[in-house]
C-alpha cells in the first residue's frame, strides 16, 4: 500500500524567512500527481501546489515551490518570504489509483508556526 | 459557482443515533470521495464513487454507508453512531484523473 511520511509534526519560522516542509512517499507507479494542501484553522483544505511526475521542472506558484525528487521518491515544499497567514497545518498528499477514481493518501501533516 | 457544498456544519449526536451527512457539488464531477479527519491527523478515505450508481469502500468504511444516485450528490449515512466516529468529515470531488481534488468545508461531528 501506498505511504506518504511527513517527518516534521511542527516547523516554526520568522516572517520574510524561508522554510522547507518535508514529504516522502512509496509508490511503484511512474506515473502520478502529488499535492500540497493547507488547513488553516478555518478546517477547510486548500490546494497550495501540485507536481506531475513526469515533469522534471519542479512546480512553482508565487512563493511557494517544490523540490520534487523522483529517484528517493521525496516531495518537499518550500515557501518563501513567509507570511503570517502562512500559518496552517500542510500536508502532502499521494492519489493511489484505483477504479479509475484519485483516492488521496495523506500524510500525518505539519503544524507550521510564523513568528512575527 | 459554489463548487463542493457540505451540510450541516456541525452536529452532536448521541450514541446509537443516525444521521446522513450531505454532500453536493455543481462542477459536474464524475468523482466523489468521503473523508475522515481524526484530530492531529491526516484525512483517511471512508468511501468514494466513479460515478451516479457506483460507489466502492475506501481505507475506513465500517459503520459508513453511501449512495450515488445523481451526479450532484453524495450522502454519507451513519446507522449506529459511536464515540469512534468523533471527526471531522470532508466530502471532496475532481473530473480528471489524475486531476486537482476540490473540497468541501467539512463537517464536524461529536458523538457523545
Amino acid at each position: 500500500a501506498q505511504t506518504v511520511t511527513q517527518s516534521q509534526p511542527e516547523m516554526s519560522v520568522q516572517e520574510a524567512e524561508t522554510v522547507t516542509l518535508s514529504c516522502t512517499y512509496d509508490t511503484s507507479e511512474s506515473d502520478y500527481y502529488l499535492f500540497w494542501y493547507k488547513q488553516p484553522p478555518s478546517r477547510q483544505m486548500i490546494l497550495v501546489i501540485r507536481q506531475e511526475a513526469y515533469k522534471q521542472q519542479n512546480a512553482t506558484e508565487n512563493r511557494f515551490s517544490v523540490n520534487f525528487q523522483k529517484a528517493a521518491k521525496s516531495f518537499s515544499l518550500k515557501i518563501s518570504d513567509s507570511q503570517l497567514g502562512d500559518a496552517a497545518m500542510y500536508f502532502c498528499a499521494y492519489p493511489c489509483r484505483g477504479q479509475g477514481a484519485q483516492k488521496l493518501v495523506f500524510g500525518q501533516g505539519t503544524r507550521l508556526t510564523i513568528n512575527p | 459557482n459554489a463548487g463542493v457544498t457540505q451540510t450541516p456544519k456541525f452536529r452532536i449526536l448521541k450514541i446509537g443515533q443516525s444521521m446522513t451527512l450531505q454532500c453536493a457539488q455543481d462542477m459536474n464531477h464524475n468523482y466523489m470521495y468521503w473523508y475522515r479527519q481524526d484530530p492531529g491527523m491526516g484525512l483517511k478515505l471512508i468511501y468514494y464513487s466513479v460515478g451516479a450508481g457506483i460507489t466502492d469502500k475506501g481505507e475506513v468504511p465500517n459503520g459508513y454507508n453511501v449512495s450515488r444516485s445523481t451526479t450532484e450528490d453524495f450522502p454519507l449515512r451513519l446507522e449506529l453512531a459511536a464515540p469512534s466516529q468523533t471527526s471531522v468529515y470532508f466530502c471532496a470531488s475532481n473530473q480528471h484523473n489524475p486531476g486537482t481534488q476540490y473540497f468541501g468545508p467539512g463537517t464536524r461531528l461529536l458523538v457523545l
